[in-house]
């Protein structure tokens, strides 16, 4: 079967950095994608891995180990503006069609 | 860029009535777009694939004759709830994928439908 499996809920202070850790099962992998998803609103798109390593894009940094079906996702020098859900994705197929995590939420406090 | 829209972003509705929402691509042209339904304090499902020019492929449990997706343009798909029921009430949000020459699906705004 396919799963997506990623932590609830998050807290962290606001400056330091969350490490939100997501592991994959899914019959056809074509790559792990990271949304940012606030309250009522559509998710935005954060990275997309395919090759193994550490993707880094601003504050935002996504890890693949393809092997280990294991992502993670990086948040630094956090913000209040950070405070939102975060869903990881798996590409399932060549069609583009995606598998979501449940989604992990980030509360940031001052 | 890759900025996806979608009409309208809130529906009110009575129980018995259809509703349509248009997802559009406003930058771009999406041979795939993607249709999900979001319940409260819980992930996407995906609903349904749509492929311009095609038929659309639902996902397992997804009625397609209550959901019907038309896909008639490269930057125009459409969703329509028929005979909406309560228990229809979601955020309906679509997708579209950028190819190529990415892998990215970006996201239109969502639209809300409260069915009463």
């Amino acid at each position: 079967g396919q799963n997506i499996d990623q932590p609830t809920e998050m807290t962290a202070t606001e400056g330091a950095i969350v490490q939100i850790n997501c592991t994959y099962q899914t019959s056809g992998f074509n790559g792990l994608f990271w949304y940012q998803q606030h309250a009522g609103e559509a998710p935005t798109f954060l990275s997309y891995n395919v090759l193994d390593g550490l993707e880094e894009k601003g504050r935002f940094s996504s890890f693949l180990s393809r092997s280990k079906g294991y992502s993670y996702l990086l948040l630094k020098e956090l913000q209040m503006k950070d405070s939102a859900s975060y869903l990881c994705a798996a590409g399932t197929d060549s069609w583009g069609k995606l598998q979501f995590g449940a989604g992990t939420q980030v509360v940031v406090t001052p | 860029g890759a900025v996806v829209s979608q009409h309208p972003s809130w529906v009110i509705c009575k129980s018995g009535t259809s509703v349509k929402i248009e997802c559009r691509s406003l930058d771009f042209q999406a041979t795939t777009m993607f249709w999900y339904r979001q319940f409260p304090k819980q992930s996407l499902m995906l609903m349904a694939t749509s492929n311009e020019g095609s038929k659309a492929t639902y996902e397992q449990g997804v009625e397609k004759d209550k959901f019907l997706i038309n896909h008639a343009s490269l930057t125009l798909s459409t969703l329509t709830v028929t005979s909406a029921h309560p228990e229809d009430s979601s955020f309906y949000i679509c997708s579209a994928r950028v190819r190529p020459p990415g892998e990215t699906q970006y996201f239109g705004p969502g639209t809300r439908l409260l069915v009463l």
